[in-house]
């Protein structure tokens, strides 16, 4: 089955860790992307990658970091310099091939982040 | 300033009691806008892309329009298995989506 996989489904992190969120997808989709989801709010976008070996900031990057060596993955780090990490974190993918209609985002099913 | 607003909230209809929710964006040059649905602790499923003012798309009872300041999401005659929260985005810039906030649907039986 084609889809995009995340895990763990649940993660607990101490004050002062880094902790890393993993990110698979097998949709052969070039673009992947970071979306952090609070209470009563919209999904904001952290990082997204349009291509292997490269990423950009999205609009809430501070204390978190990326990379995406494989087309497949793309880890999200939740630093000790991310100030309020707790949120159900989102990751999702989209086919990215220059075409003038924009493809749909595919999410996964999420991994919910706690600090104890 | 928000790109993309939802109303209403919340909303609870009785099955069978057809009813919108609303999207409202404020951005310019609209690429595509997207219709997601959200059960609790899941990620958004896909439901419909609309690209330009005009157009429509159905899915069994969800019925989504877009004109060029608001896309409605129509539900006719719910049942309770629609009860979720329903996410709508707007692609404006290049690979960036922003999200409203949500309408979370209760439908009782």
């Amino acid at each position: 089955d084609g889809g995009i996989t995340q895990s763990p489904k649940y993660l607990f992190r101490k004050e002062g860790q880094n902790v890393t969120l993993s990110c698979e997808q097998n949709l052969n989709h070039d673009a992947m992307y970071w979306y952090r989801q609070d209470p009563g709010q919209g999904l904001r976008l952290i990082y997204y990658s349009q291509i292997v070996n490269d990423f950009q900031k999205g609009d809430i990057a501070e204390g978190y970091s990326v990379s995406r060596e494989k087309k497949e993955s793309f880890p999200l780090t939740v630093t000790s310099a991310q100030k309020n990490p707790t949120a159900f974190y989102l990751c999702a993918s989209s086919i990215d091939n220059g075409r003038a209609l924009p493809d749909t985002q595919y999410f996964g099913p999420g991994t919910r982040l706690t600090v104890l | 300033e928000d790109q993309v607003t939802q109303s209403p909230e919340a909303l609870r209809l009785q099955e069978g009691e057809s009813s919108s929710l609303n999207c409202s964006y404020t951005v310019s040059g609209l690429r595509g806008l997207f219709w997601y649905r959200q059960d609790p602790g899941k990620g958004p499923e896909f439901l419909f892309t609309l690209y330009s003012a005009g157009e429509e798309k159905e899915k069994e009872r969800l019925k989504a329009t877009l004109t060029k300041k608001e896309s409605f999401l129509h539900i006719t005659a719910p049942k309770p298995e629609d009860s979720a929260t329903y996410l709508c985005a707007v692609l404006y810039n290049f690979n960036k989506f922003y999200f409203g906030s949500g309408t979370k649907l209760n439908v009782k039986p």
